[in-house]
């Protein structure tokens, strides 16, 4: 099976500087279709989590384009340019194979304003 | 807009039973994969299980299989997970979600599992 490992599990940031997540696999993620399923979401503090990325560097409508996605194999990143208040919370990559349909989250990746 | 609903969680005994819902607005249903994520309190996210967009296919996490029963009624717009023998460590929050991407949520039901 699958696993994936974040780090660091604990970011504090001060706001506006950068922020880099990393999401590595123990596997290759690249499916037989040639794409590779790599996710992020964020979930803030008591709500549920809202996907960002997909595909590895797609964001999804209305994410910020401080959000960027990237990577390949089994080495994934998620950057923040200039962290903001709204960022906090917890980070998660996910990824999915696609048949059959198997889904595997990372441990989460918890960001707070220094 | 995509509205996914939960309902259906609460208060039950090791033991019990309980059937969440999840009602689906803003697309077209029949289209989808659904699933159910669920969290435990200050833990990170599980997949308990799927369905595919006909019913034909289902998949269940280790955890809970031999227990739930995900199901959907596709004229109804709506997703369904029995939940027999619960046990404590069945306490979360559980959230539908739709596709095999996740790409949208529900806010969640909590499910408390506790004599």
């Amino acid at each position: 099976d699958v696993v994936l490992t974040q780090s660091p599990l604990s970011l504090p940031v001060t706001l506006g500087q950068p922020a880099s997540i990393s999401c590595r696999s123990s596997q290759s993620l690249v499916y037989s279709d040639g794409d590779t399923y790599l996710n992020w979401f964020h979930q803030r503090p008591g709500q549920s989590p809202r996907r960002l990325i997909y595909k590895v560097s797609t964001r999804d409508s209305g994410v910020p384009d401080r959000f960027s996605g990237s990577g390949s194999g089994t080495d994934f990143t998620l950057k923040i340019s200039r962290v903001e208040a709204e960022d906090v919370g917890v980070y998660y990559c996910m990824q999915t194979t696609r048949w059959p349909l198997m889904y595997t989250f990372g441990q989460g990746t918890k960001l707070e304003i220094k | 807009q995509v509205q996914l609903v939960e309902s259906g969680g609460g208060l039950v005994k090791p033991g019990g039973s309980l059937r969440l819902s999840c009602a689906a607005s803003g697309f077209t249903f029949s289209d989808y994969y659904m699933s159910w994520i669920r969290q435990a309190p200050g833990k990170g996210l599980e997949c308990v299980s799927y369905i595919s967009n006909s019913s034909v296919y289902t998949h269940y996490a280790d955890s809970v299989k031999g227990r739930f029963t995900i199901s959907r009624d596709n004229p109804k717009n709506s997703l369904f997970l029995q939940m027999n023998s619960l046990r404590a460590e069945d306490t979360a929050v559980y959230y539908c979600a739709r596709d095999g991407s996740l790409d949208s949520w529900g806010q969640g039901t909590l499910v408390t599992v506790s004599s």
